[in-house]
């Protein structure tokens, strides 16, 4: 069964700051990685998605993530933070032709 | 282009009433998910219909049903609500045939059962 662990409910970083939100997976064949962003009272966004090629996936508004195979981890960056970065992030996972399951959730908060 | 679309917003129940919420993409994608998000528990999938005329079970299905009624729609009912199904409830749909395809959210239904 595949799995994903988000293991900080809440990621707190100045204003400026470069921010990391922390993602592991568990999966059996190639994984397909995905993160999505979710603002209060509304769906969640996609952001980006590693399938294949390079480790460093570059996405929506700033956002990279890195995919690191050896460590099972698919770490969410950004080099500086803004106040309106303040929202909840799902790191999410799939091989083949499985359905997509989500790790619980970071919330990140990012003060003035 | 709409994406996914999901009513109603908002929803109070009571126990053991029914409703039905639904969902329609406008994309031509040939798969469509019902997800439930809870505090702390990330989004469990409570089914699925991977094309239309199937479905299947997902995590959490127990208390549910789907219809997919078309390649555009695909309902989920609750036939007798329980305050253990207030939740926020999500449609997502995905054109399936390529493993890295995007899958794509509703903007949720909020459902509180008193």
């Amino acid at each position: 069964a595949q799995s994903v662990a988000q293991p900080e409910d809440q990621v707190n970083v100045a204003e400026g700051n470069p921010l990391t939100v922390k993602c592991t997976y568990s999966v059996s064949g190639n994984p397909y990685l995905f993160w999505y962003v979710q603002y209060p009272n509304r769906g969640l966004q996609f952001l980006l998605k590693y399938i294949t090629g390079d480790n460093l996936v570059k996405g929506s508004y700033g956002f990279e993530a890195e995919f690191n195979k050896s460590q099972t981890s698919f770490h969410l960056k950004k080099p500086s933070a803004l106040v309106s970065d303040s929202a909840l992030y799902f790191c999410a996972v799939r091989s083949g032709y499985s359905t997509l399951t989500f790790g619980k959730g970071t919330m990140l908060l990012v003060s003035p | 282009n709409a994406g996914v679309t999901q009513t109603p917003k908002f929803q109070v129940l009571k126990t053991g009433q029914s409703m039905t919420l639904q969902c329609a993409q406008d994309m031509n994608h040939n798969s469509m998910y019902w997800y439930r998000q809870d505090p702390g528990m990330g989004l469990r999938l409570i089914y699925y219909s991977a094309s239309e005329g199937t479905t299947d079970k997902g995590e959490v299905p127990n208390g549910y049903n789907v219809s997919r009624l078309n390649k555009r729609e695909f309902s989920l009912r609750l036939e007798s609500a329980a305050p253990s199904q207030t939740s926020v409830y999500f449609c997502a749909s995905i054109l399936q045939g390529d493993s890295g395809n995007t899958i794509y959210f509703g903007e949720g239904s909020w459902l509180t059962v008193v």
